[in-house]
């Protein structure tokens, strides 16, 4: 089975700041790769599939990138509703792996 | 609309069962694929299992093979799990998930269950 390294597991920043999330997978394959915003007590949103494609409302700031083994969540410019924790999932063979979550803070 | 509302959860002593549901609404709930993925408290997301619109293919996360179930009522449109010698370490909450583009997009809002004598 893949196993989804995410990186790191949690950061501080300020509003306007640009932040980067890594996810690795074990092996690769496709590129089934989305990335995930969860508040507390709340539902998952998707913001990422296919590795790059914004989901439909999501706002452009947030960006996807990679292939293969490693994958990259972007946000350009870091907003009060963006404090959040992030998770990547990666679909191979009928399996779906999370990485482990990137909690983002306020500095 | 889609809306995706979990039900089902609740307190349940170590090696009883459980039947989770998901009542879809907003959607061809027949042509989705559907998911469950739990996460613990305070602790990250795991799938657990997934299943085709027709019910005909399905998988398991190693920890519910043998264990849980997931099923379908298209007629209903209702997603089930059902939970089989359940284990302490199975509380969690479940959320059920659709599935487009390989991946789960829109989510329910969970239903917390809980192992414990």
């Amino acid at each position: 089975d893949i196993q989804m390294t995410q990186s790191p597991s949690s950061l501080s920043a300020s509003v306007g700041d640009r932040v980067t999330i890594t996810c690795r997978a074990s092996q690769g394959s496709r590129n089934d790769l989305g990335w995930y915003q969860q508040k507390p007590g709340k539902a998952p949103k998707r913001l990422i599939y296919d590795a790059t494609s914004l989901q439909s409302g999501v706002p452009s700031r947030f960006s996807g990138s990679g292939s293969g083994t490693e994958f990259t969540l972007t946000i350009s410019s870091l907003q009060p509703e963006d404090f959040a924790t992030y998770y990547c999932v990666q679909h191979n063979s009928y399996l779906w792996t999370f990485g482990q979550g990137t909690k983002v803070e306020i500095k | 609309e889609v809306q995706l509302v979990e039900s089902g959860g609740g307190l349940v002593q170590p090696g009883g069962s459980l039947r989770l549901s998901c009542a879809a609404s907003g959607f061809a709930f027949s042509t989705y694929w559907m998911h469950w993925v739990r996460q613990d408290a305070g602790k990250g997301l795991v799938w657990v299992s997934f299943i085709s619109g027709d019910g005909s293919a399905t998988n398991y996360a190693d920890s519910a093979k043998g264990r849980f179930t997931i099923s379908r009522d298209n007629a209903k449109n209702t997603l089930y799990l059902q939970m089989n010698s359940l284990r302490v370490e199975d509380t969690a909450v479940y959320f059920c998930a659709r599935d487009k583009n390989w991946l789960p997009d829109y989510w329910g809002q969970g239903t917390l269950v809980t192992v414990s004598s």
